[in-house]
């Protein structure tokens, strides 16, 4: 049972434009969301990651908005850049754990 | 500073053998894990550890056992291999839940079992 859905499953945006991956949770018992940035072979690498009591975090050109009334989060790619093509995985962490549920990825291309 | 290795990095196993994925790191950290990533599937827990001597099952740990006699190493074995658990197999390790931790995830291996 899939506790973390994302969509879409690919996205091809142009250079300078605006990617944007979705994630819903089910469980309300999680209290950390990290978003990982995977290029092919290697291992996933975390981006960016946030806590259910502010509702937008923002480093650098990556924004992740928080909607916790409907159980939503999303990462925003600002100006994005072919070097950002990759695959984007989110992920929630149950409270007071160590583990993490994976959403199911998104590959993203950005065109030069 | 290494982070996690693990290895081999790419394997070939026949149906029914049995074999142990390295996984090392230099970081001190407490706490590591062991993910399989497939297509369309994302990346699912095996087995992961709070530290030296606790280890606990994840969300697909049937066919897999973990052991963590030492806070550096925390090596996966398949009993008996299947097609099934072809896959890629990533090890990752992780400091305190603090403000803003993370797992650091290896390389992976590449398993394919024929």
């Amino acid at each position: 049972q899939q506790q973390v859905k994302q969509s879409p499953q690919s996205l091809i945006v142009q250079k300078g434009g605006i990617s944007i991956i979705n994630c819903a949770y089910e469980n309300t018992a999680f209290d950390y969301f990290p978003w990982y940035q995977q290029f092919p072979g290697k291992g996933p690498a975390l981006l960016i990651a946030i806590r259910p009591d502010v509702s937008e975090k923002k480093e650098g050109r990556f924004t992740i908005s928080f909607n916790k009334s409907a159980k939503q989060f999303s990462l925003h790619i600002m100006d994005s850049q072919p070097g950002d093509s990759a695959t984007y995985f989110c992920a929630a962490s149950p409270s007071g754990t160590y583990k993490y549920i994976f959403g199911t990825g998104t590959r993203l291309k950005v065109l030069a | 500073n290494a982070g996690v290795t693990q290895t081999p990095k790419f394997q070939v196993l026949k149906t029914g053998q049995s074999m142990t994925l390295q996984c090392a790191q230099d970081m001190n950290h407490e706490y590591m894990s062991w993910y399989r990533q497939d297509p369309g599937m994302g990346l699912r827990l095996i087995h992961y550890s709070v530290g030296a001597g606790i280890t606990d099952q994840g969300e697909v740990p049937n066919g897999y056992n973990v052991s963590r006699s030492t806070t550096e190493d925390f090596p996966l074995r398949l009993l008996s291999a299947a097609p099934s658990q072809t896959s890629v197999y990533f090890c990752a390790s992780s400091y305190s839940r603090g403000a803003r931790w993370g797992y650091t995830f290896g390389s992976g291996t590449r398993l394919t079992v024929v």
